[in-house]
This record gives C-alpha cells, sequence and structure tokens, in this order.
C-alpha cells in the first residue's frame, strides 16, 4: 500500500512550456485535491474531485486543468507556465464513512521552478 | 481578514518546555478543525482532529473556542523531534466536499 504518490519530484520548466504532474493513490478514496504551497505560506486549493468524472475549482485555479477518468488517478495540468507557477504542489486524497470524512493523506510533493 | 490565520515565529524554545500556538477562523460556520505537522520539504501529515470538548494525545492537547473562533495546540515536554511546521486546517463548506482551508503555519524550534 503505497498511499499517494506524486512524480516528478522535482521539474524545472521554461515559461510557456506545458507539463502534467501526475498523481495516484492506491487507497480506492473518492476524494482527491490538488494543493500549492508557496515559501512562508499555507496551502492554496487548486482543484478537487469528489469521484471519477468529477472535479471542481478551488481557491486558485488559474493556469491549471485537472481530470479525473479513474478513481486512482488525479493528474494536473499546467498549460503555459509562468513564474508565478513556481511553488511546491501536494495532491492529497480522503475517504468517507457515513456523514464524517477521514483524514487527508498527502503526497511527497513536487518541486516545480519556471524561469 | 485571512479566513484562517496563525502566528508564523519561529517559536524557539527548550527541550521540556509546555509551547502553545494559536489559530483563528474568521467563518463561524466552519465545522471541523485539525492540527497538521509538516517537516521540513516533506509532507503535511495530521498530528490531530479538534473536538469540540478538547482532547488529548498523549503530550498534545487541542482546543476549541467557538465563541472567540480560534483552536489551540498545546506541547507538553517538547523533545527535539517536536521540531517542525504546525498547521492548523479548517473545514467549513457544509460537509460537501471536505475542502480544507489550511493556516500559513507556526515553526517551532525545540533547543537541546
Amino acid at each position: 500500500n503505497a498511499g499517494v504518490t506524486q512524480t516528478p519530484k522535482f521539474r524545472i520548466l521554461k515559461i510557456g512550456q506545458s507539463m502534467t504532474l501526475q498523481c495516484t493513490q492506491d487507497m480506492n478514496h473518492n476524494y482527491m485535491y490538488w494543493y500549492r504551497q508557496d515559501p512562508g505560506m499555507g496551502l492554496k486549493l487548486i482543484y478537487y474531485s469528489v469521484g471519477a468524472g468529477i472535479t471542481d475549482k478551488g481557491e486558485v485555479p488559474n493556469g491549471y486543468n485537472v481530470s479525473r477518468s479513474t478513481t486512482e488517478d488525479f493528474p494536473l495540468r499546467l498549460e503555459l507556465a509562468a513564474p508565478s507557477q513556481t511553488s511546491v504542489y501536494f495532491c492529497a486524497s480522503s475517504s468517507r464513512q457515513g456523514r464524517d470524512y477521514n483524514e487527508q493523506f498527502f503526497g511527497p510533493g513536487t518541486r516545480l521552478t519556471v524561469l | 481578514r485571512k479566513e484562517v490565520e496563525q502566528d508564523p515565529g519561529p517559536f524557539n524554545v527548550p527541550e521540556g518546555a509546555t509551547v502553545a500556538f494559536n489559530c483563528t477562523y474568521s467563518n463561524s460556520a466552519s465545522q471541523s478543525f485539525f492540527w497538521y505537522r509538516q517537516d521540513c520539504r516533506k509532507e503535511p501529515k495530521l498530528l490531530m482532529s479538534v473536538y469540540s470538548s478538547g482532547n488529548e494525545d498523549g503530550r498534545f492537547t487541542a482546543q476549541l473556542n467557538r465563541a472567540s473562533q480560534y483552536i489551540s495546540l498545546l506541547i507538553r515536554d517538547s523533545k527535539l523531534s517536536d521540531s517542525a511546521t504546525y498547521l492548523c486546517a479548517v473545514r467549513g463548506d457544509g460537509g460537501a466536499t471536505n475542502k480544507l482551508i489550511f493556516g500559513t503555519g507556526t515553526l517551532l524550534a525545540v533547543q537541546p
């Protein structure tokens, strides 16, 4: 049981390039999330998904896109990289029991630098 | 006003000290509260949930004050291994999605 895995661990992009950050979880969680964390800041929610085929915007979605074709995978796409997207990106997942949510489990993060 | 605010610290304390962090939230309808721990260059991990009546887990005590809209984390008998950033998180979306709003974190450095 690997939990939440993210690839790549590190990436340097040039302005205007595109890339996909991969996120996979093997816990059969319905809920998945993408956050970004800038230095000295908390986590900001980019996009989230409540199940396969369902995604919605979080607090800071501009410049990003997501898809959720399977329960396990929740990739994050950057189409035209900008220096403002330099950050650490965390993927997380959680499950639900009745009306209660279980904790969010985080992946190890992807450190992205846009030059 | 930010939705969730924390004192960024750093809090420098000697081993064995007791240290407390507060976290204020602006949405009075917020329903669930959490403390996460984040080690340097690592992902956040849940430390403990915060219940209305307060709760304790070993050396850690969490409390909620709904009237004043803050949560607190008390660490007793600090260990070197407690050095980390402590993030508070609040869920206030009516329970539809488990969206969390995080504070910026409080950095704790326990000195030998």
